[in-house]
């Protein structure tokens, strides 16, 4: 069963802290992952999309890394803002005829001043 | 560039009763998704369209759920009859072509009393 796993579930950081966020999948057949950031009462915006061949992928302050083989990716926040608060939803795509997105169920980060 | 266009943003209605949601995709976008999202969870994918056509309408419980896209732009998705399980937020999302970025909209929570 295709499954995407994130942790931690929830975090709390200062502002301007750097923090990690992972995700562990065993989704196959592989063809890209994603995150995603949600804020509250609102739509997951799109932040990063790696393919297989990608290892890593940066949106501003965000970093996302992934290695194909151990099957992991990682989410880093580089100074964290308070407008970093949100939950970030990492989604795991397959290639096999349709695409078939599975979601992981989250992180919640609260950044706090 | 617009975004996803959702209506209504709030509803709230008892068990048995009957709603409808509306979806107004990023224009030029071909593919349009309704997704469901509970309380604490990611989103769930109920179905998927390619312009007019249904592409995948494997997780939509038929029995009581119905979607449509006329014309290829605007889609509709229907509950009748609603269960109190159906309480979520529900969510459209729209891409240019499959495995490209999905723009979301920001959903339509529904409760049911």
């Amino acid at each position: 069963k295709n499954q995407v796993e994130q942790s931690p579930q929830s975090l709390i950081i200062l502002e301007g802290k750097n923090c990690t966020l992972q995700c562990n999948y065993t989704v196959s057949p592989f063809s890209n992952l994603r995150w995603y950031k949600q804020d509250t009462g609102r739509g997951p915006v799109s932040l990063t999309i790696m393919t297989f061949s990608e290892n890593t992928k940066s949106n501003g302050r965000y970093t996302a890394t992934l290695d194909a083989d151990t099957k992991q990716s990682s989410l880093h926040i580089t100074a964290s803002q308070l407008s970093d608060s949100a939950s970030y939803i990492c989604v795991v795509g397959t290639n096999f005829g349709n695409e078939k997105l599975t979601f992981g169920t989250g992180t919640r980060l609260t950044i706090i001043p | 560039e617009a975004g996803v266009a959702q209506s209504p943003r709030y509803k709230i209605i008892e068990k048995r009763q009957s709603v409808a949601f509306w979806c107004n995709p990023i224009s030029g976008h071909a593919t349009l998704y309704w997704y469901q999202q509970i309380l604490g969870q990611g989103p769930k994918l109920l179905i998927q369209f390619q312009n007019n056509g249904v592409v995948d309408d494997s997780q939509l419980p038929k029995d009581r759920f119905s979607a449509e896209r006329l014309k290829g732009v605007d889609s509709t998705l229907k509950i009748q009859p609603a269960k109190l399980e159906d309480s979520a937020v529900y969510l459209c999302a729209s891409s240019h072509r499959v495995g490209q970025p999905q723009h979301f909209g920001d959903g339509t929570r529904l409760s049911i009393l």
